[in-house]
C-alpha cells in the first residue's frame, strides 16, 4: 500500500514570505498525488493533483508542487503567503492497490503571521 | 452545483449507543468516501461506495458499516460507540472514483462520545 509521510507538523511563517510544505510518500506501484487544505471547522479542499505529465503542478490560491520520483516528493510551495493561508494542509496519495482511496499524511500546520 | 453536504453537523452521544451519519453527494456525483478525522490518528478511510456497492473498506472494525440509496445519498452507521470514536466523520463525493479524479469533501459531521 501507499503512505505519505509530511516532514513538518508545525511551520510558522511571516506574511509575504515564501513557504514549503514537505511530504514524501512511499508506493510500490504508481501514485497519485495530492495536497489537500482545511480550513478551521471546514472540509477539505483540493489544491492541487498530480496524475502524469509535468512534474511541476500548479493549483489554486497561488501554490504550485514538484514531483520528484527519484527522492519521492512532492513538496508544496508557495512565493508569498497571506494571513488567509492559515490552515492545515494534508498531502495524499492514492494508488491502484488501495481502490484509489486517499492515504493521507498527518497534516502540516501552516501558521502565517503579520 | 451544490456542494456535498452533511447532517448533522454535531453530534452528542454516550457509549454503547448507535448513530447513523448522512451525506448528500453533488449531484451526478455516483461515488461516496467516508474517513475519521482525529488528532491521533488524523484521516483514515473508511469505505466507499459506487452504485450502491461497497468497493473498498479500510481497516475499521465491523461496528462501523454504511450503504448508498439509489440516488447516490450514504449513510454510515456506528453501532456500540466507544469514547475513541469521537471524531470528525467525512463524507467525499466524485463523480466514479476512477484514476486520479478529485475528491469533494462535506463540511463533517463532528461526533462526540461520552
Amino acid at each position: 500500500a501507499q503512505s505519505v509521510t509530511q516532514l513538518d507538523s508545525q511551520v510558522p511563517v511571516f506574511e509575504e514570505a515564501p513557504v514549503e510544505l514537505r511530504c514524501n510518500y512511499s508506493s510500490s506501484v504508481s501514485v497519485y498525488l495530492f495536497w489537500y487544505v482545511q480550513y478551521p471547522n471546514q472540509g477539505l479542499q483540493l489544491l492541487l493533483k498530480y496524475l502524469s505529465g509535468s512534474t511541476l503542478v500548479k493549483g489554486i490560491n497561488g501554490f504550485e508542487a514538484e514531483f520528484n520520483k527519484s527522492q519521492t516528493s512532492f513538496h508544496l510551495r508557495k512565493p508569498s503567503v497571506h494571513i488567509s493561508d492559515t490552515a492545515e494542509y494534508f498531502c495524499a496519495v492514492s494508488g491502484s492497490n488501495s481502490g484509489y482511496a486517499l492515504n493521507f499524511g498527518k497534516g502540516t500546520s501552516l501558521l502565517v503571521t503579520p | 452545483k451544490a456542494g456535498v453536504t452533511q447532517t448533522p453537523r454535531y453530534l452528542i452521544k454516550t457509549r454503547g449507543q448507535q448513530v447513523t451519519l448522512s451525506c448528500s453527494p453533488i449531484s451526478g456525483h455516483r461515488s461516496v468516501s467516508w474517513y475519521q478525522q482525529t488528532p491521533g490518528q488524523g484521516l483514515q478511510f473508511l469505505f466507499e461506495y459506487f452504485s450502491e456497492t461497497q468497493r473498498n473498506k479500510g481497516n475499521f472494525p465491523g461496528r462501523f458499516s454504511g450503504r448508498q440509496f439509489s440516488n447516490s445519498r450514504s449513510e454510515m452507521n456506528v453501532s456500540t460507540l466507544e469514547l475513541g470514536d469521537s471524531a470528525l466523520y467525512l463524507c467525499a463525493s466524485s463523480p466514479t472514483a476512477g484514476v486520479g479524479e478529485t475528491q469533494y469533501f462535506g463540511p463533517g459531521t463532528r461526533l462526540l462520545v461520552l
